[in-house]
């Protein structure tokens, strides 16, 4: 079963940054995060991930809480292409357990 | 770099027949994935394959479903007989290998459709 809690929707403006939360309390030492999104009739799409450190790719950033009980994805000038259901994920024995993801949808 | 393959994209039977699924993965991607995801569901891993050996198999419904990869590269998915409940999206998924820290890509899938 998924370990982290994201609210099920948010509407964001286009042009601006969208800052997408998740809560994952029961984190341990040696588990990624990792964030994908799906577009509709496709597959998961990989973000970007990290296990302590903030990283920052071509798509998004990640940051990290210092205690890694939280983390939030962020898309720095969304567009309408990111609407999408997007799925924060804590990665378990090499699983990746999808939740219901968070269904963001970027307004002109 | 080419993505991950699946064939067909879409599939309608009737319940009670076979279907067979097929996946190529990102060239040199040792592991591969099969998901299983269900209208309105995030998806759900059926089997992971580490080259061509089983590493989890455990959420597959093994009386109705196989999957094999004879040569470490391409996969089949198989379910036979269907049922309704199988009505899904089958997502195939690659990786460099099996550490935490290398991500899955996924294909778009298969969408079956049982009558």
């Amino acid at each position: 079963d998924a370990k982290t809690t994201q609210p099920p929707s948010m509407d964001c403006a286009e042009g601006r940054a969208a800052n997408l939360p998740c809560n994952h309390s029961t984190i341990s030492g040696n588990e990624y995060v990792y964030w994908y999104r799906q577009i509709h009739s496709q597959g998961p799409q990989y973000i970007i991930h990290g296990l302590k450190n903030n990283e920052t790719n071509e798509m998004a950033s990640l940051i990290i809480t210092e205690d890694r009980k939280s983390s939030t994805l962020i898309l720095p000038h969304a567009t309408l292409r990111d609407t999408a259901v997007y799925y924060c994920i804590v990665r378990v024995e090499n699983k990746l357990s999808f939740g219901a993801g968070t269904t963001v949808t970027v307004r002109a | 770099e080419a993505g991950v393959a699946q064939s067909p994209r879409y599939k309608i039977i009737e319940k009670r027949q076979s279907v067979a699924f097929w996946c190529n993965p990102i060239s040199g991607h040792a592991t591969l994935y099969w998901y299983q995801q269900i209208l309105g569901q995030g998806p759900k891993l059926l089997i992971q394959f580490q080259n061509n050996g089983v590493v989890d198999d455990s959420q597959l419904p093994k009386d109705r479903f196989s999957a094999e990869r004879l040569k470490g590269v391409d996969s089949t998915l198989k379910i036979q007989p269907a049922k309704l409940e199988d009505s899904a999206v089958y997502l195939c998924a690659s990786s460099l290998n099996w550490d935490g820290n290398q991500p899955q890509h996924f294909g778009d899938g298969t969408r079956l459709s049982i009558l």
